[in-house]
């Protein structure tokens, strides 16, 4: 099965410094790549996916990702952090025989 | 109108008791899933079915058993719960067809505590 390794558990940035949060990924072929946000008492949504083509994909809120097939990478950038963006970020890695699995995520601190 | 629906949101209740936890989506997916998020905020997947038939089915004790009636709902079970089963359960689907194939919508969380 596919696997997910995001290695920074928390991360403090000021406002309006960039960000970039760290994914890899195990997955003997080419993965679904997602990018999903978790503020405090609340699902899941979606930031940002790569299913194919171009691998640099623009998700809300300003976010980016880009997949690096060499790396087996799927990091994601936001070139200015703003306070509503502290919150929990996990990287998902999905196969099309439906599963669909989660690293431990990446906790988002913002200095004022 | 709420995507994905999970209750109860909030349960406690004691050791060796039973529970369920229902979910029902109105997106028209086919594909649904339960996950369990532990105090560390770490998801694990526990059940996928698709068109009520079960798909993934992780190692996840006897104790919890999946019904999906209908494609549009997902119950979670859970006999004889353990202080270890107190987390976040989250029901998903995942569409499975067009262009966003894969994605999956989550319902807000069901936070069990077992004391």
């Amino acid at each position: 099965a596919q696997s997910v390794t995001q290695p920074d558990i928390h991360i403090t940035v000021s406002e309006g410094a960039s960000l970039e949060l760290r994914c890899n990924y195990s997955y003997g072929a080419t993965p679904y790549l997602f990018w999903y946000v978790q503020s405090p008492g609340q699902g899941l949504q979606l930031l940002l996916k790569y299913f194919s083509g171009d691998t640099l994909v623009q998700g809300i809120k300003g976010f980016e990702a880009e997949f690096k097939r060499s790396q087996s990478s799927f990091n994601l950038r936001k070139p200015s952090v703003h306070w509503s963006d502290a919150a929990e970020y996990f990287c998902a890695v999905g196969a099309k025989a439906y599963d669909m699995r989660f690293g431990a995520g990446t906790r988002l601190t913002v200095k004022p | 109108d709420t995507a994905v629906s999970q209750t109860p949101k909030y349960l406690v209740t004691q050791m060796g008791n039973d529970k369920s936890i229902k979910c029902e989506q109105n997106l028209g997916h086919d594909t649904m899933y339960w996950y369990k998020q532990d105090s560390k905020k770490f998801l694990k997947i526990m059940f996928s079915y698709n068109n009520k038939e079960l798909i993934i089915n992780e190692t996840v004790p006897n104790r919890f058993s999946p019904k999906s009636p209908d494609k549009a709902h997902l119950n979670l079970h859970i006999n004889s719960l353990e202080l270890g089963d107190s987390a976040v359960y989250f029901c998903a689907s995942r569409r499975d067809r067009g262009p966003n194939t894969g994605e999956l919508f989550f319902g807000e969380g069901s936070r069990l505590t077992v004391l």
